[in-house]
């Protein structure tokens, strides 16, 4: 069975740029999670969508960052514009009915 | 909404030793998911606990979810370098049925050999 896909893997911007990743869930799998991990502290969940409607996005900080996950399948992630505190992993995930996560490779983005 | 506090925040052990983290939680849980992340790398599901009081075991690694179901903890006996990275715990939080995890901040094992 595939893993979940990310791409790209790593990201230089500068800040007030404009950035986007893209995930490919495991095949069937109707949860997708979008988090940011910055180094030293756990996944921060930012939008979770269940098919290809949002369950929560309390924590998508909406003034610069948007999700869209078209068909339920595939979801791109944009931060528009970047500040330097987005530097961070951004991490896909997805799972299956009994709600354990698989996780993609991540993203790494540094923003300067 | 959900917190969950996670300690210790790193340990150093020497290999062969054993190695315990702890997950507590202020609310009752339903449930608590265990992850694994290797330097470098993205979390890797463990285990999930339902049941209050439950324990489970995968080779040298013991989960215990608290009678109470306010806290878990995640033990290694007789650590080997392969073990290391950061243990995270997970926890649900959101109503009517929606699961929402929420991370802890995790256990960063260093195993010296």
């Amino acid at each position: 069975e595939a893993g979940v896909a990310q791409s790209p893997r790593y990201k230089i911007i500068e800040k007030r740029q404009s950035v986007a990743f893209w995930c490919n869930p495991i095949s069937g799998h109707a949860t997708l999670y979008w988090y940011q991990q910055i180094l030293g502290q756990g996944p921060k969940l930012l939008i979770q969508f269940q098919n290809n409607g949002v369950v929560d996005d309390s924590q998508l900080p909406k003034d610069r960052f948007s999700a869209e996950r078209l068909k339920g399948v595939d979801s791109t992630l944009k931060i528009q514009p970047a500040k330097l505190e987005d530097s961070a992993v951004y991490l896909c995930a997805s799972s299956p009915r009994v709600r354990e996560q698989y996780f993609g490779p991540g993203t790494r983005l540094t923003v300067t | 909404g959900q917190q969950v506090m996670q300690i210790p925040q790193y340990q150093h052990v020497q290999e062969g030793e054993d190695f315990t983290t702890y997950c507590n939680s202020s609310t009752t849980l339903s449930n608590i998911q265990w992850y694994k992340q290797r330097p470098g790398g993205h979390p890797v599901f463990l285990i999930q606990l339902v049941k209050s009081g439950e324990v489970k075991k995968q080779k040298r690694l013991t989960f215990q979810f608290g009678e109470a179901k306010k806290n878990s903890s995640l033990h290694i006996t007789a650590t080997q370098t392969t073990d290391v990275g950061t243990y995270f715990c997970a926890v649900a939080r959101g109503a009517g049925g929606s699961y929402i995890p929420t991370f802890g901040r995790g256990t960063s094992l260093i195993v010296h050999p």
